[in-house]
């Protein structure tokens, strides 16, 4: 079945610096990807998405691209604030079967001041 | 943006109670949700699908008898946790689909902390 291969954590960086969270998947079809993510105490929110193998998905100043090829959807930002601590998730909702989503296990980012 | 109201925020209980959640759309219509589980540190687990006016589908593994889901309404799904015993303590989260935009993009509520004495 899909599934979702993300980088373990917990990731720590000082502030400013640049920040890539690894995320692989395995799915049929074409499936659309994205990364959640998720504060302390709450639920998810949709950080950003893309729906086609070359599509980059922003928001923030996180980038994600679809590399179908190498079938990843890697996170990006380039510095990175106190306020980015938290738990990103990356996740995929293939086209079938109901539209499920299958989330990574997660990971978590401690930025430093 | 779309809000998925879900409440209680958090609950505790004794064990052999039962704990009703509620997961409400509140600009939208959600013609589909889902009620999540997640451990400590870990993903979200997919515990079952629920359709406006139909039963829910669950996911291997869960049990239907003791995980209630009703979608009585397009704004407003419940998870009841019947006869909740410690083990069922666990942070559960809905989202929802909406209508309008089609089958990608969910909305999540902000989770209900469960603890069962």
């Amino acid at each position: 079945g899909d599934s979702v291969t993300q980088m373990e954590g917990p990731v720590t960086l000082s502030e400013e610096a640049f920040l890539t969270i690894n995320c692989t998947y395995t799915a049929t079809g074409y499936p659309s990807l994205f990364w959640y993510v998720q504060y302390p105490g709450e639920g998810l929110q949709l950080l950003l998405k893309a729906t086609k193998a070359d599509d980059k998905g922003s928001n923030k100043g996180f980038e994600a691209t679809y590399r179908k090829e190498t079938t990843s959807f890697h996170l990006e930002k380039g510095s990175v604030q106190v306020s980015d601590s938290a738990v990103y998730f990356c996740a995929l909702t293939g086209n079938t079967g109901g539209f499920k989503t299958i989330f990574g296990a997660g990971t978590r980012l401690f930025v430093k001041a | 943006g779309a809000v998925v109201s879900q409440h209680p925020s958090r609950v505790i209980c004794k064990s052999g109670t039962s704990v009703k959640i509620e997961c409400r759309s509140l600009d939208f219509q959600a013609t589909t949700m889902f009620w999540y589980r997640q451990f400590p540190k870990q993903s979200l687990m997919l515990m079952a699908t629920s359709n406006e006016g139909s039963k829910a589908t669950y996911e291997q593994g869960v049990e239907k008898d003791k995980f209630l889901i009703n979608h009585a309404s397009l704004t407003l799904s419940t998870l009841t946790v019947t006869s909740a015993h410690p083990e069922d303590s666990s942070f559960y989260i809905c989202s929802a689909r909406d209508r309008g935009t089609g089958p990608l993009i969910q909305y999540f509520g902000a989770g209900t902390r469960l603890s069962v004495l």
